[in-house]
């Protein structure tokens, strides 16, 4: 099946620095979404994206979708301490509108 | 805005017990997808309906069924419960008539088979 493979799994950063993630396949997909997760909660739709080459804001969030739609990176400007949670990237391909998601990127920010 | 709404939120049974998960999703949303995830892991897919009707098949058991209702609402039918079926289960909506496929996710509800 499908895989997605996330980078970097966790990260540990000083509030105020600049944070990056990506996420690569062997596969294309059609769709990249990016979500926050919290611990026990539903994750929560950051950004979505749907053409190759997009490069798509959400605040200080920054999202694009690589030209080859293998690919896809996030990433978060100037942290925060709400920052912290896990995100996921996840893609949908051509065999259905279900997602394949990454293993996650786990943010710790410190005040 | 009105979101996913599942329930229970919390619900814990006992080896070869049944449960049913219910999801509702956000309102003229005409499609629903099922997700597992186990701790420290990232959501799987395991079915989904469109128009009331199974659209993808993912790693769901044979153990587990689904279906959708004529209020797009859904339940998550699963019987002969394992240990290894604890995990949290998140509902997912979307709107496939208006090629809308971002999936918003409910809260999850967490299942502990003892």
């Amino acid at each position: 099946g499908q895989q997605l493979n996330q980078s970097p799994q966790s990260m540990f950063i000083q509030e105020g620095e600049d944070v990056s993630m990506n996420c690569t396949s062997s596969s294309i997909f059609n769709t990249w979404l990016w979500y926050k997760q919290d611990p026990g909660e539903g994750p929560v739709l950051l950004i979505a994206l749907y053409k190759a080459g997009e490069l798509t804001s959400n605040g200080r969030l920054t999202a694009q979708f690589g030209i080859t739609r293998k690919d896809s990176f996030l990433n978060i400007s100037a942290s925060i301490p709400s920052d912290v949670g896990i995100y996921f990237c996840a893609g949908q391909g051509s065999a259905g509108n279900m997602l394949t998601f990454g293993g996650g990127t786990r943010l710790m920010v410190k005040p | 805005a009105a979101g996913v709404i599942q329930s229970p939120r919390h619900l814990i049974k006992e080896k070869r017990e049944t449960a049913t998960l219910k999801c509702y999703p956000i309102p003229r949303h005409d499609t629903v997808y099922w997700y597992q995830q186990g701790p420290g892991q990232d959501p799987q897919f395991l079915i989904s309906f469109y128009e009331k009707m199974q659209s993808d098949k993912g790693s769901i058991p044979d153990r587990f069924s689904a279906q959708q209702f004529s209020d797009y609402h859904s339940e998550l039918n699963m019987s002969s419960l394992e240990l290894g079926d604890s995990a949290l289960y998140f509902c997912a909506s979307s709107r496939r008539s208006r090629a809308i496929y971002e999936q918003y996710f409910g809260p999850g509800t967490r299942l502990t088979v003892t």
